[in-house]
C-alpha cells in the first residue's frame, strides 16, 4: 500500500485565495483525521469522519474552513478565503477502525503558506 | 482541560549516547499512551503504544515506560544513531473518545556526530 498520500506538498497562496487541500487514505480504513501543525500549538485535530460521514468538527477554527469525504478513497479541506495566520503543515492521517488500541497512519503533510 | 506535557522541548547528544525524553499527562480517565516519531518534513509514525496495564514497552532502541499512578511516560533511546534527529511526540487517548487523540509538545531531539 502507498500509505495516505496529499497533495499538493507545498502550497503557496495569497490572503483572500481559496485553498484546496486532499487526502486519499489508506484503502479500507474506516476512520479519516485532518490535523493542523504549527510551532506554536503543535499538532491540532481539526475534524475526523467514519466511513464518510463526519464525526467530531470541534476542532475546525472556523466558518473559512470546511472538509468533506465524498467518497471511502477521498477527503478535501478547503480555506475560503485563506488568511496568513493558517499558514501551518496540514496532516491527514487514516486508520481501519476506532479502537483506541489502533495505530493512526499519517500522510506526509501539505505546507501551506499563506502571504 | 486534558493536557500532554512533555520535556525538554529540545535536546543536543552525541551519537552513540543514550538519552531520556519526559512525558507527564492529566488525561483521565486514560486509554493508551503513544510515542511517535516526526522525521523532518515529514508525518508521525507510531513507535509504541501502551495501555494503562503495560509498564514498559520496546521496539528496538526505543524502550517506553508508562506510570499510570503518577501520570508519567518516558521514551529512552540506547546508543542513539543520526537518524533518531527528530521530534518524538507522547499522544494520549481516553476511552470511549473513538480514535480522539491528546497530543503534547515534542521533544526535538538532535544526534550529533
Amino acid at each position: 500500500d502507498a500509505g495516505v498520500i496529499q497533495s499538493p506538498r507545498h502550497e503557496v497562496t495569497e490572503m483572500g485565495q481559496e485553498v484546496t487541500l486532499r487526502c486519499k487514505p489508506i484503502s479500507g480504513h474506516d476512520y479519516l483525521f485532518w490535523y493542523r501543525q504549527t510551532m506554536m500549538r503543535g499538532l491540532e485535530l481539526l475534524i475526523y469522519f467514519n466511513n464518510n460521514v463526519p464525526i467530531d468538527d470541534s476542532g475546525m477554527p472556523e466558518d473559512r474552513f470546511s472538509a468533506k469525504m465524498p467518497n471511502a478513497s477521498f477527503s478535501t479541506l478547503k480555506i475560503q478565503p485563506s488568511e496568513p495566520r493558517d499558514s501551518a503543515v496540514y496532516f491527514c492521517a487514516s486508520s481501519p477502525t476506532a479502537d483506541s488500541q489502533e495505530t493512526q497512519y499519517f500522510g506526509p503533510g501539505t505546507r501551506l503558506l499563506v502571504l | 482541560k486534558n493536557q500532554v506535557e512533555q520535556s525538554p522541548q529540545s535536546l543536543i547528544i552525541l551519537e552513540g549516547k543514550n538519552c531520556t525524553l519526559q512525558c507527564n499527562y492529566t488525561v483521565s480517565p486514560f486509554s493508551n499512551l503513544r510515542w511517535y516519531k516526526q522525521d523532518t518534513g515529514r508525518g508521525p509514525v507510531s513507535l509504541t503504544i501502551m495501555t494503562f496495564s503495560e509498564n514498559t514497552k520496546s521496539n528496538g532502541r526505543y524502550t517506553a515506560t508508562l506510570d499510570a499512578d503518577t501520570k508519567q511516560s518516558s521514551l529512552h533511546i540506547t546508543a542513539s544513531q543520526l537518524s533518531d534527529s527528530a521530534s518524538y511526540i507522547c499522544v494520549v487517548s481516553a476511552p470511549n473518545a473513538g480514535n480522539m487523540l491528546t497530543f503534547g509538545g515534542g521533544t526535538r531531539l538532535m544526534v550529533k556526530p
